[in-house]
């Protein structure tokens, strides 16, 4: 069974960084790409980051772009997104979601989700 | 950027009815490479559909998916009780993988 456990999520302050980690299983980690996807709560879903197995292909949205960078260790069967210069807006459930391949774009699990708070 | 948009935001049916979802985007999705999701409340989204029209496993044929191009529909063909929450399209045929509005499908 695949399971997508994230970590690491919590109470920030705008500013500040915080680094999430999502433990993968159930699967040959390595053999598939990765995603980040945010959801604020009550609103509707943002893609944020990809990866591909190798790590030879990353892409971001805009909106995290320079500030946001995931990363894997397909060793420890892990992804992370460490987030910097973290705002009030990036207030949001963050979810490790994974893609159906090496080099496919389509996700087909979801993990179940962190809470990050950006407040003072 | 494609734009994915969903109609309509909130969809009132009746258990057993047909529920019909739209997902317009503002460029060509190429290869029908749009999925749909199902997530209810407090839960993961669950992948649905792939490649428009493909159902992914353990979905019940009451989902069906259709459309190519800009056009794309998700039904749902005797709505369940369990059905009636939100659903969202994606397009992963390029970067970014943007992820439409959603539509909820409440009872009415």
């Amino acid at each position: 069974e695949v399971q997508l456990v994230e970590s690491g999520g919590g109470l920030v302050q705008p500013g500040k960084s915080l680094r999430l980690s999502c433990a993968a299983s159930g699967f040959t980690f390595s053999s598939y790409s990765m995603n980040w996807v945010r959801q604020v709560p009550g609103k509707g879903l943002e893609w944020l980051s990809f990866i591909t197995s190798s790590s030879s292909r990353i892409d971001y949205a805009d909106s995290v772009k320079g500030r946001f960078t995931i990363s894997r260790d397909n060793a420890k069967n892990s992804l992370y997104l460490q987030m910097n210069s973290l705002r009030d807006e990036d207030t949001a459930v963050y979810y490790c979601a994974r893609s159906c391949g090496a080099g496919c774009w389509l996700i087909d699990y979801w993990g179940q989700g962190t809470l990050v708070t950006v407040s003072s | 950027e494609i734009v994915l948009t969903q109609f309509p935001d909130t969809l009132s049916l009746s258990p057993g009815e047909r529920a019909t979802l739209s997902c317009r985007a503002s460029h060509n999705v190429d290869n029908n490479y749009l999925a749909w999701y199902q997530q209810k409340p407090g839960q993961a989204p669950r992948l649905l559909i792939s490649d428009a029209s493909r159902r992914a496993t353990g979905i019940p044929d009451r989902f069906s998916g259709s459309g190519s191009g800009t056009d794309f529909t998700l039904t749902i063909s005797r709505l369940e009780p369990e059905d009636f929450v939100v659903y969202y399209c994606q397009q992963y045929y390029i970067s970014p993988r943007t992820f439409g509005q959603g539509t909820k499908v409440e009872i009415k």
